[in-house]
């Protein structure tokens, strides 16, 4: 059984739009995480969150937002999307701590047209 | 910020052949893991190993924490190997990891 659900696995908008990417984790963490994969660039950091608080933004744009209604769900909203947006995003977890292991989920690939 | 390079960039092996996977970064690490990305995308977890030799199956990772490098050593590869391998470290901060860009590898049969 997956420990991190992503939903949904591929989703395609149109310019402009507004669409919430799901993710909740079973690990019994207390920190998560949204990862942003471009093509041909690295995995790159966007937020994280500990105890359902923000710990770190390193998005530059307000567009992005981060939703924790549960301290095992962190979704983002993305607003006014842009083409540009396409990518795959990651939802990871881990426990607190600086030595904590990381488990990512499977990944949302977002196509904006 | 902190920089994570990876080497080689990809890497061609037949089936049975070893491979070596080098990982170097800007700043002193406090955790760094190595990931597995299949050609599907999805993010699997190796080992984690921010200093010392960790095994885990058919992977080697050796961390020389003052020289900032790591490595990954694949021994006897599978087809099923064939994908891209990610090095990742924090910092002492704790709060995000920072990924190299990968190496892809091929395992042909």
């Amino acid at each position: 059984d997956p420990k991190i659900i992503q939903k949904p696995k591929y989703l395609v908008a149109v310019t402009g739009s507004e669409k919430i990417l799901i993710c909740e984790q079973y690990l019994g963490h207390n920190a998560m995480y949204w990862y942003r994969q471009s093509a041909k660039k690295p995995l790159e950091f966007m937020f994280s969150y500990s105890y359902q608080k923000l710990m770190d933004n390193q998005t530059a744009s307000s567009r992005f937002q981060p939703q924790s209604s549960k301290k095992n769900h962190l979704d983002l909203q993305i607003t006014a999307l842009k083409p540009d947006d396409s990518a795959t995003y990651f939802c990871a977890s881990s426990p607190t701590g600086a030595n904590s292991d990381y488990t990512f989920g499977s990944g949302t690939r977002l196509l904006v047209i | 910020g902190q920089q994570v390079q990876q080497s080689p960039a990809s890497l061609v092996l037949q089936e049975g052949e070893n491979a070596e996977l080098q990982c170097n970064f800007s700043s002193t690490a406090t955790q760094l893991q190595w990931f597995y990305q299949s050609p599907g995308g999805s993010l699997v977890s190796l080992l984690s190993n921010p200093s010392g030799t960790k095994h885990t199956g058919r992977l080697t990772s050796t961390t020389v924490t003052k020289e900032r490098r790591s490595s990954l050593h694949i021994s006897s590869s599978q087809t099923t190997d064939s994908g891209t391998y990610l090095c990742a470290i924090t910092d002492s901060a704790g709060n995000k990891l920072t990924f190299g860009i990968g190496t892809r590898v091929l395992v042909r049969p």
